[in-house]
């Protein structure tokens, strides 16, 4: 199975700021990595797709790279909206998910 | 609006069997693929079934393979999971979602199971 390998667990933040939340991955999975948001007792959001390719509505603030197997996903000018979990997975293979990243204040 | 409503879920005992619904509005469902996803506070999200627009094809997550049936009307544009000899570890918020070509673009709101005697 493909291991995602999120970072950090948790992340502390103010509005304004910029995150970045990295996920790297056991073996290639070319781009095929997706970012989600969710929010509690939401489902989750789809956000980023193909590592940087960002889904029809999303705010620009949101943006994703890849270097290899580790993959980033940063907001920019944090919104308080944007406080919720992060969660990366990979679509190469079957689809396993990254254990998530609490964005909070 | 594309929507995912499942239904279904609820208290179940151990090695029971319980059967889940995902009715889809909104968009063309009989030409999409479809997943199921589970969430735990343990162990997070966790992929269960996928299954072709056709049900031609379909996979299953190791830990369900032989437990779990996905299954599809696209007459009664609904998918299906039918979960049998359900343990404790199977407690958990149950999603539907549909797949973009192996993209999961859009989840329901969820349905929660619980396994408990």
């Amino acid at each position: 199975d493909i291991v995602m390998t999120q970072s950090p667990s948790t992340l502390s933040a103010s509005v304004g700021d910029t995150v970045t939340i990295t996920c790297r991955a056991s073996q290639s999975i070319a781009g095929w990595l997706a970012w989600y948001q969710q929010k509690p007792g939401k489902a989750p959001k789809l956000l980023i797709f193909k590592a940087s390719s960002l889904e029809g509505g999303v705010s620009s603030r949101f943006s994703g790279s890849q270097s290899g197997t580790e993959f980033t996903l940063t907001i920019s000018s944090l919104q308080p909206d944007d406080f919720a979990t992060y969660y990366c997975q990979q679509y190469h293979t079957y689809w396993t998910f990254g254990q998530g990243t609490r964005v909070e204040i | 609006e594309v929507q995912l409503v499942e239904s279904g879920g609820g208290l179940v005992q151990p090695g029971g069997s319980l059967r889940l619904s995902c009715a889809a509005s909104g968009f063309n469902f009989g030409i999409y693929s479809m997943d199921w996803v589970r969430q735990t506070p343990g162990k997070g999200l966790e992929w269960l079934a996928y299954i072709t627009s056709s049900s031609g094809t379909i996979y299953y997550a190791e830990s369900v393979e032989g437990r779990f049936t996905i299954s599809r009307d696209n007459t009664k544009n609904l998918l299906y999971l039918q979960m049998t000899s359900l343990r404790d570890d199977d407690t958990a918020v149950y999603y539907c979602a549909r797949d973009r070509t192996t993209l999961i673009d859009f989840w329901g709101q969820g349905t929660l199971v619980t396994v408990s005697s």
